[in-house]
Parts: structure tokens; sequence; C-alpha cells
């Protein structure tokens, strides 16, 4: 298996404008997490899935990020309108449910300018 | 917040050297991991310790856990250049998916 896959690595836009994040996590997994890494912060849970549906979206900051999952291969992390503080590496992570071992994408760099 | 805390933050030893680092989390749990991060990279599981275990091995790695305290404490022994990197502390909290990470101990090994 290649693991979890994220896409883009890197991504620079201009403030207002939208951003869509890409993670196909590790077939037969049947949770996924989107975290957000800072200096300041850490290392941030924003949402995770259980079987493709939302269980917990209680760290997704505010209304301009919404998460999907259409189906158990596929997520996508989008921030519209993007403002510089959402600046940051953005992880996808899958696993087996119950608090079982995770495993980390290489990540999307994302520079809002 | 729920983010555990390690300490120390950072750490800079010589090779052949052991380095501790430890977590101290708030909630109850189903078990207690640890993960490492090189540079520009994502989270690598390294081992998984069990609320009822105490100790457990794993190579290099000794892991402890002392669920009374809320603590837990990450050994690596004859440390290499290699280790160099962040190293986590995640709690699987009870009754959920989640994982909460700690604040990460930077390792420096220095040949």
């Amino acid at each position: 298996d290649a693991g979890v896959i994220q896409s883009p690595r890197h991504e620079v836009t201009e403030m207002g404008q939208e951003v869509t994040l890409r993670c196909k996590p590790i077939s037969g997994h049947n949770s996924l997490f989107w975290y957000r890494q800072t200096m300041m912060r850490g290392l941030e849970l924003l949402i995770y899935f259980n079987n493709n549906v939302p269980i917990d979206d209680s760290g997704m900051p505010e209304d301009r990020f919404s998460a999907k999952m259409p189906n158990a291969s596929f997520s996508t992390l989008k921030i519209q309108p993007s403002e510089p503080r959402d600046s940051a590496v953005y992880f996808c992570a899958s696993s087996w449910t119950d608090g079982n071992i995770q495993y980390f994408g290489a990540g999307t760099r994302l520079s809002v300018l | 917040s729920q983010q555990g805390e390690e300490d120390p933050q950072a750490l800079s030893i010589q090779e052949g050297e052991n380095a501790t680092m430890n977590c101290s989390y708030k909630t109850s749990i189903n078990n207690l991991q640890w993960y490492r991060q090189n540079s520009g990279r994502g989270l690598v599981h390294l081992i998984l310790i069990r609320s009822n275990e105490r100790e457990k091995h794993s190579g290099r790695l000794r892991v402890t856990l002392d669920t009374s305290k809320k603590s837990s404490s990450l050994l690596i022994t004859a440390s290499r250049a290699a280790d160099t990197a962040s190293y986590f502390c995640a709690t699987a909290v009870r009754n959920t998916d989640k994982l909460i990470f700690g604040t990460g101990t930077r390792l420096q090994v220095f040949p």
C-alpha cells in the first residue's frame, strides 16, 4: 500500500482565494483525520470521520473551513476564503477505529499571502 | 485545552547517550502512543502502550506508563544522529477515535 496520499504538497495562494486540500486514506481504514500544525499551536485535530461520516468537527476554526468525505477513498478540506493566518501544514491521517495507530500523510504546506 | 504536555521542549545529546522524554496528559485513556516527526515530514508511529500496561520495549525504545500520575516516558537508548527528530506522545481518549497529541520534544543528536 502507498500509504496516506495528500495533494498538493505545497500550495501558495493569495488571501481571499479558495483552497482545496485532498487526501486518499489507506485502503481498508475506516477513520480519517485532518490536522493542522503550526509553531504556535502545535498539532490540532480539525475534524475526523468514521465510515465517511463526520464525527467530531469541534476543532474546525470557523465557517470558512469545511471538510467532506464522499467515499471511503477520498476526503477534501476546503478553506474559503483563505486568510494569512491559515498558513500552516495540514496533515491527513487514517486508522482503524477505537484509538488505534494513525498513519499520516506527508502533509500540505499552505502559505496564504 | 486537552493537549498533553511534554518535557523537555528540546534536548541535545551526543551519539551513544540515552534520551528521555516525558509526557503528561489529562483524560482517561485507552492507550498512549509515541510518534516521531522528521523535519518536513508526517508523523510516524513508534510504539503503543495500553492503559493496563506499565512498560513496553521495542528495539532501542522503552516506554513507561503511570496512569495514576497520568504520565509516560520514552527512553531512547544508545542514540544515533538519525534519531534527530521531534517526538510526540498521543493519548487515545476513551470512547472516541481521537488521539490528543502533546506539544512535542525536539531531539538533536550530535555525531
